[in-house]
């Protein structure tokens, strides 16, 4: 059973701060991992993706991988009121059968 | 491109009543997913098409549960007999190729009452 673990939170940040997200994930096989971003409401965007170990910044955002710790985080540098959303990650395989699995989200509030 | 289009957005229905949730994915996209989103489970995986083939359908919680993909720009997820636990958001997800990223739908929030 593949699992996705992250902190419901909520995690809650002053404005201008960094907002440090965190996932775990069980399969050693997964090599492609997601951020994904969910306004109450609405659906699922994806806002980062990393498929190598070490840091990929774009923008405010920078997500970060361990394979051998099985750990992907997402840092928001700058942290504004709209951030304000819910975060899933997801994991999945590059090649052969591809199940994207998502964990079940951590809440940002990010406060004025 | 419009997007992944989803239907009904909202549907209210009775226990033991057929329920019937549309999907057109994006052009051109090989793959297409079916999730349901509840407080509780989180976002799961329902079932994914490959070129119109079901590839994975491990995730669709019993029988009562369907899903079909005639067509590379259509597919239905439907649940038959409704129970008041099916309640929850239902999104269909489209992606090109595997392992890259999905393209969600607007969700249908579904009520059994």
């Amino acid at each position: 059973q593949k699992e996705v673990e992250q902190n419901s939170g909520p995690l809650s940040v002053p404005e201008g701060a960094i907002a440090s997200l965190n996932c775990t994930y069980s399969d050693r096989g997964s090599q492609s991992f997601f951020w994904y971003r969910q306004y109450s409401g609405k659906s699922p965007e994806l806002i980062m993706f990393i498929y190598s170990n070490g840091d990929k910044e774009d923008g405010r955002f920078t997500a970060q991988l361990n394979k051998a710790s099985q750990y992907v985080s997402l840092l928001i540098r700058d942290s504004q009121p709209s951030d304000s959303a819910t975060y899933l990650c997801a994991a999945g395989l590059s090649g052969g059968s591809y199940i994207p699995t998502f964990g079940r989200g951590t809440s940002l509030i990010v406060h004025p | 491109d419009a997007g992944v289009i989803q239907s009904p957005r909202h549907e209210v229905t009775e226990m033991g009543q057929e329920v019937t949730l549309r999907c057109k994915p994006i052009s051109g996209h090989d793959y297409l997913f079916w999730y349901r989103q509840t407080m509780m489970r989180g976002l799961e995986l329902l079932i994914y098409f490959n070129n119109n083939v079901p590839i994975d359908d491990s995730g669709m919680p019993e029988d009562r549960f369907s899903a079909k993909m005639p067509n590379a720009s259509f597919s239905t997820l439907k649940i038959q007999p409704s129970e008041p636990r099916d309640s929850a958001v239902y999104f269909c997800a489209s992606s090109p190729r595997q392992g890259e990223k999905l393209f969600f739908g607007s969700g249908t929030q579904l009520s059994v009452l």
